[in-house]
């Protein structure tokens, strides 16, 4: 199994630029995230998904589109790529434990992405 | 709101034991976890607690007061590959019946020889 992936690696988007990173993962989970992680400030979830078909807003959400349209795969989009947006976004994904809360999240390697 | 407190940095040198300190105030609490991640690479999953209590997996131990809004990782016999950041985060119950993970901002743990 190849857990999550991320597709690309890393990107250089100048600003305005519009662009997509994909996720895939190969657990048959339920539930999908996307974060961004800065410098001195953790992870922060940008969206989230509950199940195929379903997306919500995390706690960064402005500048960003999300769309599950298949159970293995997560896409983050930015429609106008801004330097604040610089950062590094991991992806996540976790099952929904038999006692009803999830534990454990399985994260992708990452994507970097630099917006000039 | 929510926060969640834990050290900047930690330095110890290989074979002691460290102790990395997270406190948290959230509403709608579920468990407390624990990740690595080393430079360049992805978060990976420690440990979670959800009880009070400390719970071990190999040199890697996690505890949790839920009446002090308290836990710790204790990391015994470190070996240089612990050099990474370890980050605590809360399992948050949200108003929609989702629980999210709400991270902290990381513990750089340098191990010396």
């Amino acid at each position: 199994n190849a857990g999550v992936t991320q597709t690309p690696k890393f990107r250089v988007l100048k600003t305005g630029q519009s662009m997509t990173l994909l996720c895939a993962q190969d657990m048959n989970h339920e539930y999908m995230y996307w974060y961004r992680q800065d410098p001195g400030m953790g992870l922060r979830l940008i969206h989230y998904s509950v199940g195929e078909g379903t997306t919500a807003k995390g706690e960064v959400p402005d500048g960003y589109n999300v769309s599950r349209l298949k159970k293995q795969n997560f896409l983050l989009g930015l429609e106008s790529a801004a330097p604040s947006q610089t950062s590094v976004y991991f992806c996540a994904s976790s099952s929904l434990k038999t006692s009803g809360y999830e534990e454990t999240q399985y994260f992708g390697p990452g994507t970097r992405l630099l917006v000039l | 709101g929510q926060s969640l407190e834990q050290p900047s940095e930690v330095t110890a040198v290989e074979g002691a034991i460290v102790q990395i300190n997270c406190t948290y105030q959230t509403s709608g609490f579920y468990g407390l976890s624990w990740y690595q991640q080393h430079d360049g690479g992805a978060p990976t999953f420690l440990s979670y607690n959800a009880l009070d209590g400390l719970e071990e997996t190999g040199r890697f131990s996690s505890f949790l007061s839920r009446s002090d809004s308290y836990g710790y990782l204790l990391l015994q016999e470190l070996q240089m590959k612990d050099s990474a950041s370890y980050f605590c985060a809360v399992t948050r119950a949200m108003n929609t019946g989702f629980q999210k993970l709400v991270f902290g901002t990381g513990t750089r743990l340098l191990v010396s020889p």
